[in-house]
């Protein structure tokens, strides 16, 4: 059954703290996403990774940095996190090269910062 | 970067009618489009992906995309309570590698 899975679902953390937010897929998917919603913005996307240490800035990765060490984790960090952080964290996997392969969401990472 | 415009932002249809959503894009730099649905508090799940003008159909769900007119739609038949959810248009642009951009969805209450 393939899987795309986030860790934590939820979290609060004070304006300031350190944030780390963990993707694992079991798919072998080589290319991995960080996207965040916020409501009347849609899907905006972080960052991609293309396989091991190969990332790629998204639309708005000011604020954030990824790993990627191994081909089934990607992790998401946020130093020093910002109230204007406050969001719903998606990541996602797919296939190389992918125009033809879906994208696999996982349940979201809801992060509050105080 | 695409721009997504969907309408209408939110949908009302009684169980068994047919729903349409609608998505309009920016410019012809996509070539492939999807849709997605998101029941509250989870993921995306993709419904239709379409990659040439004309209809897509998986089950009850159909997408039409018309490049000409940058346009996609989706129609679901014969909705259901449990079809209840927000729909999302997805549009990859060309050369981006695996880029997604999105609209910022349409919620769609089915009543009974």
């Amino acid at each position: 059954d393939m899987k795309v899975t986030q860790m934590p679902r939820y979290l609060i953390k004070r304006m300031g703290e350190n944030v780390l937010l963990e993707c694992g897929q079991d798919m072998s998917h080589e290319t991995m996403y960080w996207y965040r919603q916020d409501p009347g913005l849609g899907l905006q996307l972080i960052y991609i990774s293309y396989d091991v240490d190969s990332n790629s800035e998204g639309d708005i990765p000011k604020g954030y940095r990824v790993s990627r060490k191994k081909r089934e984790h990607f992790s998401l960090i946020l130093d020093s996190a910002k109230t204007n952080q406050t969001s719903v964290y998606f990541c996602a996997s797919s296939r190389l090269g992918g125009r033809s392969y879906e994208q696999y969401f996982g349940p979201g990472t809801r992060l509050t910062v105080l | 970067q695409q721009k997504v415009q969907q309408s209408p932002e939110s949908l009302t249809v009684s169980e068994g009618a047919m729903a349409s959503l609608n998505c309009t894009f920016s410019d012809g730099t996509s070539d492939n489009f999807r849709w997605y649905r998101q029941h509250s508090g989870k993921g995306l799940e993709v419904l239709v992906s379409i990659f040439s003008d004309g209809e897509k159909e998986e089950g009850r769900f159909t997408a039409h995309l018309n490049r000409a007119s940058l346009h996609v739609s989706l129609h679901i038949r014969e909705p259901q309570p449990s079809d209840s959810a927000v729909y999302l248009c997805a549009a990859m642009q060309q050369g981006t590698g695996s880029k997604l951009s999105f609209g910022k969805g349409a919620k769609l209450t089915v009543s009974p």
